[in-house]
């Protein structure tokens, strides 16, 4: 039973396309993140969500919008697609002191 | 501006022997500091962690050690096997659970040969 979970696992999608990658945790965390990891391997947080606060990496486009239905869900929701937004996108999720949980991975390749 | 950096794009060692990953960071202010492992098309996985007032963590095979006057620590893998064989992440935080401010290094990318 996986314990962070996104979809879909590939997306491959045009220039200027609006598209969502979803994510569910059902490890009862607390606060859940969206990671990207770019073509430099870097892997950097772009938001981290509880129920109390929103923190957005100030780097990151107003076009990335995250989204959070329930406790146990972070969407990511992205407009306007760009060639630069190709990257793959972790969901992870943590709870107190624990090391985040991370999803699979969703491969982003913007056409 | 790399605030946690793994100089070693990758490292090869024999089954059995030690593999030693090592992770410098530059922020003072960091005071934990994870390790994760990546396997291909699946996430991170957290590893180890240690704390700063601390200078050496162990579970099973890993060891983790901190030199904070040198701003350096290092996973330690005795001994190593076939299945370790994935990208290792160093991670740093400014305090325990600090998830929110999580800033990784490039990553290290093991091989163990059998």
């Amino acid at each position: 039973d996986t314990a962070v979970s996104q979809t879909p696992k590939y997306l491959v999608t045009q220039m200027g396309n609006d598209k969502s990658i979803k994510c569910e945790q059902n490890l009862g965390h607390d606060t859940m993140y969206w990671y990207k990891q770019d073509s430099k391997k870097f892997l950097k947080i772009m938001f981290s969500y509880n129920n109390k606060e929103l923190i957005i990496n100030e780097t990151v486009p107003n076009r990335f919008s995250p989204k959070s239905p329930d406790k146990a869900h972070l969407n990511l929701h992205i407009n306007s697609l760009e060639l630069g937004d190709s990257a793959v996108y972790f969901c992870a999720s943590s709870q107190g002191i624990t090391g985040a949980f991370f999803g699979q991975g969703t491969r982003l390749t913007v056409v | 501006d790399q605030q946690v950096k793994q100089n070693s794009p990758s490292l090869s060692v024999q089954e059995g022997r030690i593999s030693i990953l090592n992770c410098d960071y530059t922020n003072s202010m960091f005071d934990y500091f994870l390790w994760y492992k990546k396997y291909p098309a699946e996430g991170p996985t957290f590893l180890i962690s240690i704390s700063s007032i601390k200078d050496k963590n162990e579970d099973g095979r890993f060891t983790v050690f901190l030199n904070k006057s040198a701003k350096h620590l290092s996973l330690h893998i005795v001994p190593s096997q076939p299945g370790d064989s994935a990208v290792y992440f160093c991670a740093a935080t400014p305090f325990p659970g600090g998830s929110e401010k999580l800033v990784f290094g490039k990553g290290t990318k093991l091989t163990v040969n059998p």
